[in-house]
């Protein structure tokens, strides 16, 4: 199936711990992102990557690093995890093809305890 | 900056109702926008892709429209159902590469 996976679909873990999340697409998309979806239900983008090169970077905490190492992966790295970190964490694909739209992954629900 | 706009928040219908949800945006400049659905606990489905050279996309009984120089899209459901019931939400990508910007959304319920 042509997808954008994301493991794990649920993670919950102690504040101060780091965790990864993973993310691939086999869309043959050039551009991945991840977003954070809040308990308000916000969605907010964090990081986009196109052909595995940063392109944005919002006001995010340095304790999140992405890294791509390919097209066709984006992993979210967490240091020292904090309680307002909880959230879920979506990973989305597209093409810099103007016409594309976007392709959601199931999301990653954090909780950190 | 591009800003996203969706109203309203919440809408609550009879079964059978046609119904409009509504999305606003600020910056006329755009590739195309896109309609998702989000069902509680769950992923973004997308729905629809309107290119910005279009005026309308339909799939079932779902029709978005796109008026780019008012800076609205609307998303028509016609005889809603109670499985219509989820969160709605439009997505403009950003003119410059990379970034989207999405609506807060509109959550749908749909009253058997």
């Amino acid at each position: 199936d042509t997808a954008v996976s994301q493991t794990p679909k649920y993670l919950v873990t102690q504040m101060g711990n780091d965790k990864s999340i993973k993310c691939e697409q086999n869309l043959g998309h050039d551009t991945m992102y991840w977003y954070k979806q809040d308990s308000k239900k916000f969605l907010k983008i964090m990081f986009s990557y196109n052909n595995k090169e940063l392109i944005i970077n919002e006001t995010v905490p340095n304790r999140f690093s992405p890294k791509s190492p390919d097209k066709a992966h984006l992993n979210l790295h967490i240091n020292s995890l904090e309680l307002g970190d909880s959230a879920v964490y979506f990973c989305a694909s597209s093409s810099t093809d103007r016409g594309s739209g976007y392709t959601f992954g199931s999301g990653t629900r954090l909780t950190v305890v | 900056k591009q800003e996203v706009t969706q109203i309203p928040a919440a809408l609550s219908v009879p079964e059978g109702e046609n119904l409009v949800l509504n999305c606003s945006f600020t910056d006329s400049a755009i590739y195309n926008l896109q309609w998702f659905r989000q069902d509680p606990g769950k992923g973004l489905t997308s729905l629809l892709l309107i290119q910005s050279s279009q005026r309308e996309q339909t799939s079932g009984r779902l029709n978005a429209s796109l008026d780019k120089s008012s800076g609205r899209s609307t998303l028509y459901i016609a005889a809603s159902q109670p499985g219509d019931s989820a969160t709605y939400l439009c997505a403009v990508p950003n003119t410059n590469a990379g970034k989207s910007t999405f609506g807060d959304g509109t959550t749908l319920t749909v009253k058997p």
